[in-house]
């Protein structure tokens, strides 16, 4: 069946420092494909998507590309600031629509 | 701005007790979800409706049951509440669809059975 695979935290990063959250993905056809972001007591909201291969998803400096050969959607910030500490999951919807598969979710920690 | 409404964040129930956890969005979404999200086992889906007064299991529906009698609202339910069902509760709603439609979700509901 479909799954998220993303890498394991916690990840402790210095203010402005590069971010990487991996995160690969097994599905059958076109899923569509997401981050949210998840801060401390709070619902889970979206940070960005994308729908289809090659399409790069943005929001508040956090970038991911939609990588259908290495199956792939990373998430990318290029300075973190102290406010990005949460926890990140990232997420695909099937191509039919229906619920959203998540990953186990990464816990971002960023120290002033 | 998308708005869904978890009426309840934070809630004490005793074992065995009824309890509803009740939902609302705005957006005139037809699919609504019901999640659970515990440490160390990520989210997952307990019930999802497509529409008004249609249901379907997801991956842990045991011991919980829904009900959607007006495309807005969405009840999640636990007939007897046990100890194993503290969680955080999470609902979410969506434009029916293909796989873009984005998910949007509420603010939680903390429940702890005591």
């Amino acid at each position: 069946g479909d799954s998220v695979t993303q890498m394991e935290g916690p990840v402790t990063l210095s203010e402005e420092a590069f971010l990487t959250i991996n995160c690969t993905y097994t599905a059958t056809g076109y899923p569509s494909l997401f981050w949210y972001v998840q801060y401390p007591g709070e619902g889970l909201q979206l940070l960005l998507k994308a729908t289809k291969a090659d399409d790069k998803g943005s929001n508040k400096g956090f970038e991911a590309t939609y990588r259908k050969e290495t199956t792939s959607f990373h998430l990318e910030k290029g300075s973190v600031q102290v406010s990005d500490s949460a926890v990140y999951f990232c997420a695909l919807r099937p191509q039919a629509g229906g619920k959203l598969i998540f990953g186990q979710g990464t816990e971002l920690s960023v120290k002033p | 701005d998308v708005k869904v409404t978890q009426s309840s964040r934070y809630l004490v129930k005793r074992t065995g007790e009824k309890v509803f956890l009740e939902c609302v969005q705005d957006m005139d979404h037809e699919n609504m979800f019901w999640y659970r999200q515990d440490p160390g086992l990520g989210l997952r889906l307990i019930y999802f409706s497509y529409d008004v007064k249609m249901k379907e299991k997801g991956d842990i529906p045991e011991g919980y049951s829904v009900s959607r009698e007006k495309k807005e609202r969405f009840s999640l339910i636990l007939e007897s509440a046990s100890t194993n069902q503290t969680s955080m509760y999470l609902c979410a709603s969506s434009f029916m669809g293909g796989s873009g439609n984005t998910i949007y979700f509420g603010e939680g509901s903390w429940l702890t059975v005591v």
